[in-house]
This record gives structure tokens, C-alpha cells and sequence, in this order.
């Protein structure tokens, strides 16, 4: 079993949609879990964080977290062509500095 | 504010060859992590720097070897290089065990 898991894709999804990116993961003592967007050819960016149950909302990325079903999950509110990316799921356990990483889900925004 | 920044750009070596990468961490960070990212997966952990001394390594041979210097900038060196050894090399920075922020990576090129 890999540590985190995300489907690969490619996700499809139509601009102005809802696109929703899902990440499973092993280890239970995980504390602290990110989501990053990667375009093509560049380098991961920080998005969001997040580190307790429930929801957490930036804008139009909504993060959520249920550390009972060891789930976290990426909701992207009215989706943009911009938006078309692979999106990594990142876990960080505690006492372990380095961020796990699933392969990424690949998003495309259909216009 | 300047973000993360990386040296060189690009690079081609050739197998069995050594090569250093460069990394300066954004303004206010003191931790550096390194990570390898092969085409199609999630970045790997090689090894997160701190106070000049290797706090964490992931499983990578010690032909991956590191260092940080009193700016906090940091270097990683790869000898005998294989074929491998061709990806994407990420420099992450952070303020202590906090959100890492990347820069926009080292493409190496084995031949």
C-alpha cells in the first residue's frame, strides 16, 4: 500500500464546474497535510494547508480533512481553464520533517 | 520578497560525472529540503538541512550528499552520477518544521 494514494487521472471537468481532487493516506499519526498545483514543466506551488478536521477555504479552493478516515480532499469552486494542472497531495507525519507525496492527480479544465 | 531560487537552470552531465546544485531559501527561511522528482510521480525526499547540519534523510544512497551554509543557502552534490539519476531536483525552504515552499528546480540530464 502506497503511503498516499491519488487517482491519477486525468481528471476532466467543465469551466464553472466543481472539481474535486481526493487523497487517501496510511500513516495515522499524520498531522500535517498540503496540496500543491504543478503545471507542466514547473515546479510545485503551495496552495493550501491544512492540519485539523473539518473544512478550511481560501478563495475558490476549499481544503477538507478527516483524519478518521485518514481522507483529505481539494474542492475548486467555479474552475477556470487556469486551473488545468497535476494537483499533489503532501503528508507530513509528526516527529518526520519530510513531506510525502502521492503522484498527482491531472486536472483539466474543459472551456 | 524574493521566493526560493535554484542553479542552474538545466544541466547535462554524463554518467559517472559529479555535479553540485545550488539553492538560496526565501528571505526569513533557515530550512532547506531537497527532494528528486522523476517524470510522472511526486516528488521524493533526499534530504532536509538545518542549523548547517542534515536533520532528516530519505532513502537515497550517499552518493546524494549535502550542505548548508551560514546564509542558509544550500548545496546538493550527486557523485558518479547514473542514468537514474535524470529528474527534476527541488529545493524546498521553510521557517523551522512549517509550510515548504519550492523553487522552480534543477532539470539533470544523465547521458
Amino acid at each position: 500500500q502506497k503511503e498516499v494514494e491519488q487517482n491519477s487521472g486525468p481528471l476532466s471537468v467543465p469551466e464553472g464546474a466543481i472539481a474535486s481532487l481526493n487523497c487517501t493516506y496510511s500513516d495515522r499519526v499524520s498531522q500535517s497535510f498540503f496540496w500543491y498545483r504543478q503545471y507542466s514543466g514547473k515546479s510545485p506551488e503551495l496552495i493550501m494547508s491544512i492540519y485539523s478536521n473539518g473544512d478550511k477555504e481560501d478563495g475558490r479552493f476549499t481544503a477538507q480533512l478527516n483524519k478518521a478516515s485518514q481522507y483529505v480532499s481539494l474542492l475548486i469552486r467555479d474552475s477556470q481553464p487556469s486551473d488545468s494542472a497535476t494537483y499533489l497531495c503532501a503528508v507530513k507525519s509528526f516527529g518526520n520533517e519530510k513531506l510525502t507525496f502521492g503522484t498527482g492527480t491531472r486536472l483539466t479544465i474543459i472551456p | 520578497d524574493a521566493g526560493v531560487t535554484q542553479s542552474p537552470t538545466h544541466l547535462i552531465k554524463t554518467r559517472g560525472q559529479q555535479v553540485t546544485l545550488r539553492c538560496s531559501p526565501k528571505s526569513g527561511h533557515d530550512t532547506v529540503s531537497w527532494y528528486q522528482q522523476a517524470l510522472g510521480q511526486g516528488p521524493q525526499f533526499i534530504f532536509q538541512y538545518y542549523e548547517e547540519e542534515e536533520r532528516q534523510r530519505g532513502n537515497f544512497p550517499d552518493r546524494f550528499s549535502g550542505h548548508q551554509f551560514p546564509n542558509y543557502s544550500s548545496e546538493l552534490n550527486v557523485n558518479a552520477l547514473l542514468l537514474g539519476d535524470s529528474a527534476l531536483y527541488l529545493c524546498a525552504s521553510s521557517l523551522l518544521q512549517y509550510e515548504q515552499y519550492f523553487g522552480p528546480g534543477t532539470r539533470l540530464t544523465v547521458t
